[in-house]
């Protein structure tokens, strides 16, 4: 049982390109949620989504789009990369069904130069 | 928007000591759940807290979730070596459900031997 699946885990951009940050869950959980993690402020959330085909904003979401075509998969997309989204990024998942336990994946490290 | 502040910031103990780290959120809360995270790691969820007044222990942790559901505190009894990361506190508002939680800026513990 793999659990939340993160790639990349480092990736270094340069400003102004795109990428994607994947995010795989193989718990059949209904919600999943993107976080970044800057120094000093805790976790914030980017965007969410409690169903396939469901997505919605959270606190930080500008300079994001996410899409959740299936159960399992919650890309995040950067569309043109700028420092100020140089942080840590957490996948998480949960479901109302197992307890509402969250699980994280191991993150990832984006640095935008 | 719903805001979650967690005190204090740093805590250096003793091993042996106890450490408290307290949540208070700006709005009513459906739940309140903890998390540990250690250095380079990713959040682990502790546990989830639910009731008014309730109080849960894990081994020599102790977690309370206030009468009126907008604060809470985590508790630790003998601190260990093992005990060492940082503590959050994250809160799920009334609309809202696991997918979209507020961080609290959490609690690094850090522990003397």
């Amino acid at each position: 049982n793999a659990g939340v699946t993160q790639t990349p885990k480092f990736q270094v951009l340069k400003t102004g390109q795109s990428m994607t940050l994947q995010c795989a869950q193989d718990m059949n959980h209904e919600y999943m949620s993107w976080y970044r993690q800057d120094p000093g402020m805790g976790l914030r959330l980017i965007h969410y989504s409690v169903g396939a085909g469901i997505t919605d904003q959270g606190e930080v979401p500008n300079g994001y789009n996410v899409s959740r075509s299936t159960t399992e998969d919650f890309p995040l997309r950067l569309l043109s990369a700028a420092p100020s989204q140089t942080s840590v990024y957490f996948c998480a998942s949960s479901s109302y069904l197992s307890g509402n336990t969250i699980y994280f994946g191991e993150g990832s490290w984006l640095t935008v130069v | 928007g719903q805001q979650v502040m967690q005190i204090p910031q740093y805590q250096h103990v003793q091993e042996g000591e106890d450490f408290t780290t307290y949540c208070n959120s700006s709005t009513t809360l459906s739940n309140i759940q903890w998390y540990k995270q250690r250095p380079g790691g990713h959040p682990v969820f502790l546990i989830q807290l639910v009731k008014s007044g309730e109080v849960k222990k894990q081994k020599r942790l102790t977690f309370q979730f206030g009468e009126a559901k907008k604060n809470s505190s985590l508790h630790i009894t003998a601190t260990q070596t093992t005990d060492v990361g940082t503590y959050f506190c994250a809160g799920a508002s009334a609309n809202f459900g696991n997918e979209k939680l507020t961080f609290g800026t959490g609690t690094r513990l850090t522990i003397i031997p």
